[in-house]
């Protein structure tokens, strides 16, 4: 069974660019987390879908983060306009009931220069 | 004050040995807690969920200290292939949906 992919893996793209990370779940699973770490710090919660649906976006940081799940499957979260802070690797993660079973994917690691 | 807190490490142990982390959080609402993995440059995977009563998996032990809000790893006959770094995840936000991370205690095992 595939596991949950994420793509790109690397992005370089300079300040005040425009960037989309991806994220396909495990098939089936209505949970879609995202997840950042930034360089030296821990792992921190962005947002949670069910299905199509944002039940907590607390973790965004601010408005130039905006991400999407049409149909409920992949997962789409775009930077608009990048910042230097921004860099960091981007993790998605999904599961079928609530966040206990939660598998992640191998990250997007995102340099803004 | 962070959520969850980790010592960084590194710990570096030979082979054979015997080695713990701890991970102190700050919330005393939280009811579930996890130990992740983490490989260099690779995504954190689920070692081990922690139970109030403790869980054991082959050389792995987990343990919940309540009344003075840590979990524990222990890691015994360590292996080689244990070096990595280890996550503590607690459980939160308002209806527990999402995980509060420590740093990570980095573990190298050397021959």
């Amino acid at each position: 069974e595939a596991g949950v992919t994420q793509f790109p893996s690397h992005s370089v793209i300079e300040k005040g660019q425009t960037v989309t990370l991806r994220c396909d779940p495990i098939s089936g699973h209505d949970n879609l987390y995202w997840y950042r770490r930034v360089m030296g710090k821990e792992i921190k919660f962005l947002l949670h879908f069910v299905k199509e649906s944002k039940q907590d976006e607390s973790g965004m940081p601010n408005n130039r983060f905006l991400a999407e799940r049409t149909g409920g499957t992949y997962s789409t979260l775009k930077v608009q306009p990048a910042e230097l802070e921004d860099s960091g690797v981007y993790f998605c993660a999904s599961s079928p009931e609530g966040p206990f079973e939660a598998f992640f994917g191998q990250g997007t690691r995102l340099t803004v220069v | 004050r962070k959520e969850v807190e980790q010592d960084p490490g590194p710990f570096n142990v030979p082979e054979g040995a015997t080695v713990a982390f701890n991970c102190t959080y700050s919330n005393s609402a939280s009811q579930s807690f996890f130990w992740y993995r983490q490989d260099c440059r690779k995504e954190p995977k689920l070692l081990m969920s922690v139970y109030s009563s403790g869980n054991e998996d082959g050389r792995f032990t987990a343990q919940l200290n309540r009344a003075s809000q840590y979990i524990s790893l222990l890691i015994r006959d360590s292996k080689l292939s244990d070096s990595a770094t280890y996550l503590c995840a607690v459980l939160g936000g308002y209806n527990f949906n999402k995980f509060y991370f420590g740093s990570g205690t980095k573990l190298n095992v050397k021959p």
